[in-house]
């Protein structure tokens, strides 16, 4: 199976403050990465799929980029809504393996 | 709007069986793959078991094979998965999604649309 680890585990930041969690692969997944965001007690919601297409409805402060085994999600400006958990997932083959996630809390 | 509501988890015993269900609505639920997803208490997310739009192929990660078995019901609008033979390390939140395939590949997929999920505790 394909690892996914992410870095950091857990980020304290700021309203304002630009936000960068990597993922990294145990192989080569090309551009089949896809990030999601989860707060407690909800489902995971869908924000940037194939590595840098962001999901219809989400806002454009959060991108995506990378290929290979390297990838990152950006928030350009953190709002008070975005303190959450994020997850990248690999899907370039089965199991489609997720991460282990990055808690992003208030500074 | 894409709704996917969850049922069946409960407290079983090691070695127990339980059903879960997934009732769809909002899409054409037989025009999509549909997975199933779990998360154990302070884990992430581990992706459990897909099934083909027709129900005529499934698959699922390796810990569960023998054990789980995905189906669905296009004509109910629900997505299933039996669970036998649980273990403790089988206790986990357990949601459905819905797979978004963007390109021809059977890599380019994610999941666009979950249910908040049903509880799965097994424990003696």
């Amino acid at each position: 199976d394909i690892q996914m680890t992410q870095s950091p585990s857990s980020l304290s930041a700021s309203v304002g403050d630009r936000v960068t969690i990597t993922c990294r692969a145990s192989q080569s997944i090309s551009s089949y990465l896809n990030w999601y965001q989860q707060k407690p007690g909800k489902a995971p919601k869908l924000l940037i799929y194939a590595a840098s297409s962001l999901q219809s409805g989400v806002p454009s402060r959060f991108s995506g980029s990378g290929s290979g085994t390297d990838f990152t999600l950006t928030i350009s400006s953190l709002q008070p809504e975005d303190f959450a958990t994020y997850s990248c997932q690999q899907t370039y083959s089965n199991p489609g393996t997720f991460g282990q996630g990055t808690k992003l809390e208030i500074q | 709007d894409v709704q996917l509501v969850e049922s069946g988890g409960a407290l079983v015993q090691p070695g127990g069986s339980l059903r879960l269900s997934c009732a769809a609505s909002g899409f054409t639920f037989s025009g999509h793959w549909m997975s199933w997803v779990r998360q154990a208490p302070g884990q992430g997310l581990e992706w459990v078991a897909n099934i083909k739009e027709d129900g005529g192929v499934t698959h699922y990660v390796d810990s569960v094979k023998g054990r789980f078995t995905i189906s669905r019901d296009n004509a109910k609008n629900s997505l299933y998965l039996q669970m036998s033979s649980l273990r403790a390390e089988d206790t986990a939140v357990y949601s459905c999604a819905r797979d978004l395939h963007y390109d021809g590949s059977g890599s380019g997929y994610c999941f666009d649309s979950w249910g908040q999920g049903t509880l799965v505790t097994v424990s003696s």
